[in-house]
């Protein structure tokens, strides 16, 4: 059974700096992985979609990488902004199309 | 509409009542999902379907059904509810390649 860690689980960070979300996962056979952003009582935004086949990808100050040997992922957030505030849900989808959650990364960035 | 819509917005109900969550979507996606939020365990899959006239049961089934009668409509039932599933319950779906997923706002129930 395809079991997500995300680490940390909660972090808080002062405005401007870069940081790293870590997401781990351990059946590397998976379809694709997802990042997704989750405001306070709101549903899921699809931030980022990286294939099996990929390494990254990129959206504005996003980058999203995939180590599949390894069974990694990490979100990188240049400059954050408070606006960045939110919780940040990994998902991976197997071979049945569906997709595993991790517990999320709850961030704070400070003004 | 445009995505994914789902009512109630929230709803509080007693122990032992029926209650079916509604989800509709207007972008043709053949494949559906019910999840479930909770506090320090994610969200978890409870029914899924591929297209229209076929459901599966995810990690969470117990307690829960639905059907899928047409493209746009998934509803997930509560037969007899209990206080264990006063959770926040997404709607999904996803396009053809199931790659891109697209998630409703949520249901908010409590079961007293």
């Amino acid at each position: 059974k395809q079991e997500v860690t995300q680490i940390p689980a909660a972090l808080s960070v002062p405005e401007g700096e870069n940081l790293v979300l870590n997401c781990s996962f351990t059946d590397s056979a998976i379809y694709n992985l997802q990042w997704f952003r989750q405001d306070p009582g709101k549903g899921l935004t699809s931030l980022l979609l990286i294939q099996s086949s990929q390494r990254e990808q990129t959206s504005g100050r996003l980058n999203a990488s995939l180590d599949k040997s390894s069974g990694r992922s990490t979100l990188y957030i240049a400059a954050s902004q408070p606006g960045d505030s939110a919780t940040y849900l990994c998902a991976v989808s197997g071979s049945a199309r569906q997709l595993t959650f991790g517990s999320g990364t709850q961030l704070t960035v400070l003004p | 509409i445009a995505g994914i819509t789902q009512a109630p917005t929230s709803q509080i109900l007693a122990a032992g009542r029926r209650m079916t969550l509604r989800c509709t979507q207007d972008m043709r996606h053949n494949a559906m999902y019910w999840y479930r939020q909770d506090l320090g365990l994610g969200l978890r899959l409870i029914h899924y379907s591929n297209t229209a006239g076929t459901t599966g049961k995810g990690e969470v089934p117990d307690g829960y059904s639905v059907s899928r009668a047409n493209t746009d409509d998934f509803p997930l039932t509560l037969a007899s509810a209990v206080p264990s599933q006063t959770s926040v319950y997404f709607c999904a779906s996803s396009d053809s390649d199931r790659a891109s997923f697209f998630f409703g706002p949520g249901t908010r129930l409590t079961v007293l």
